[in-house]
């Protein structure tokens, strides 16, 4: 199965600034990852679709890009409700498969 | 609006068994791949089986496969994860998702998820 990487595992920002979240694939999975936010006691809420497309209702400030097997969602100026965990999932190939997920902590 | 409501969760002895059901309400039902999904205690989240649209296909995680069953009635729309031989390891949060159509996608609304504990 396509194993995927997430770095940092935590990251600090200041609100306002500006965050970058990496996730690498053990192998190609074309354009075909999604991202998640994860609050505390919360289900996981789809951010990005297609590896760029937001998905319905998500900030502008929330970005995705990177193709095959280099991914990256950047949060483009912290919001105090954005601090959170924030997952990749591939599913170019089966099973469909997790990141371990970034923390993303305030500073 | 969609929704998605898990229930059935609880504290339960390794080696029993447990029935998980999610409630969906909201959009065509008949046309999505339902999958559950589980996070264990502090730690990330593991796919764990889906069933297809018409019910005619599952797929299950290595970890639960020959032990758990997935199942649907889409007269009442509704998808059930029957687990067996519950293990420590089995111990998770459980969320019910979907996938449009296909059984590989991202996951667009997510139930609420339920707690199982197995333990003695």
């Amino acid at each position: 199965e396509i194993v995927m990487t997430q770095s940092p595992a935590t990251l600090s920002v200041s609100p306002g600034e500006r965050a970058t979240l990496s996730c690498r694939a053990s192998r190609s999975v074309s354009s075909n990852l999604a991202w998640y936010q994860q609050k505390p006691g919360q289900a996981p809420r789809l951010l990005i679709y297609g590896a760029s497309t937001g998905a319905t209702g998500i900030p502008a400030r929330f970005s995705g890009s990177g193709s095959g097997t280099e991914f990256t969602l950047t949060i483009s100026s912290l919001q105090s409700e954005d601090f959170a965990v924030y997952y990749c999932q591939q599913y170019n190939d089966w099973p469909q498969t997790f990141g371990g997920g970034t923390k993303v902590e305030i500073k | 609006q969609v929704q998605l409501v898990d229930s059935g969760g609880g504290v339960v002895q390794p080696g029993r068994s447990l029935r998980l059901s999610c409630a969906a309400s909201g959009f065509t039902f008949s046309t999505y791949a339902l999958h559950w999904v589980r996070q264990a205690p502090g730690k990330g989240l593991e796919w764990v089986a889906v069933i297809s649209y018409d019910g005619n296909n599952k797929y299950y995680a290595d970890s639960v496969r020959g032990r758990f069953t997935i199942s649907r009635d889409n007269s009442k729309n509704t998808v059930d994860l029957q687990m067996n031989s519950l293990i420590p390891e089995d111990t998770a949060v459980y969320y019910c998702t979907r996938t449009n159509g296909n059984y590989r996608g991202f996951f667009d609304y997510w139930g609420q998820g339920t707690l199982v504990t197995v333990s003695s």
